[in-house]
């Protein structure tokens, strides 16, 4: 049984552009949740998702970022004419249904550097 | 709401001496705890989580924690230090499948 996968592991932008960032859950798991980790501040919840909807945004800024997880295929986390304060690695999560508060099986996480 | 306290950013230990990593929580609900380990450029791996079972919680690698109620913590431990052990840790409390993290602490392991 495969881990939680994400994709890219590193990514460079630079700044303006946009950065799509994949999960792939664990195999049966239902819940994805995204999270960022910033240089010196630990990790921060942003988004929760269960297929094709949006449970908790409320770590999630305001403008340039999104998240969707759809039917079929990954999560995708968008962010939308980076800046330089976007740089950090980002880690998804995943959990089934039924255990949503007691089992989260984290990603290898997507680094990104904007320039 | 609901958060984590890590004390101190950084311990160091001599190899075979006990670990201990403090965490302390505040939650409005019982909570559901747990302690994670990130190796350098990886990802969170589970060491133990508390669920409302038996409150002295096994994990792997030989650390184990216990939650205590009337203090709000719970606490890291392991009896004898491995060099592996060296990384950074992060206490977590999960409420409606939302993690909070305290900011973690990062252990190093003196030969």
């Amino acid at each position: 049984n495969a881990g939680v996968m994400q994709n890219p592991r590193h990514l460079v932008r630079r700044r303006g552009q946009e950065a799509r960032l994949r999960c792939s859950p664990m195999k049966g798991h239902s819940h994805v949740y995204w999270y960022r980790q910033l240089p010196e501040e630990g990790l921060k919840f942003m988004v929760y998702l269960q297929k094709e909807n949006i449970i908790d945004e409320s770590g999630m800024p305001k403008e340039r970022f999104s998240a969707e997880f759809p039917k079929e295929g990954p999560s995708i986390l968008r962010i939308q004419q980076v800046v330089r304060g976007d740089s950090a690695a980002y880690f998804c999560a995943s959990s089934p249904w039924d255990r949503a508060n007691t089992e989260a099986f984290f990603g290898q996480g997507t680094r990104l550097t904007v320039v | 709401a609901q958060s984590v306290t890590q004390l101190g950013s950084h311990v160091s230990v001599s190899e075979g001496a006990l670990v201990l990593l403090r965490c302390n929580y505040s939650s409005s609900v019982p909570p559901y705890l747990f302690w994670y380990v990130q190796y350098p450029n990886q990802g969170l791996q589970l060491l133990l989580k508390y669920t409302s079972a038996a409150t002295l919680v096994k994990g792997i690698n030989g650390f184990e924690a216990e939650f205590k109620k009337s203090e709000t913590s719970f606490h890291l431990t392991k009896p004898s230090a491995h060099m592996s052990d060296a990384a950074e840790y992060f206490c977590a409390v999960s409420v409606a499948g939302k993690l909070t993290f305290g900011k973690g602490i990062t252990l190093s392991v003196r030969p």
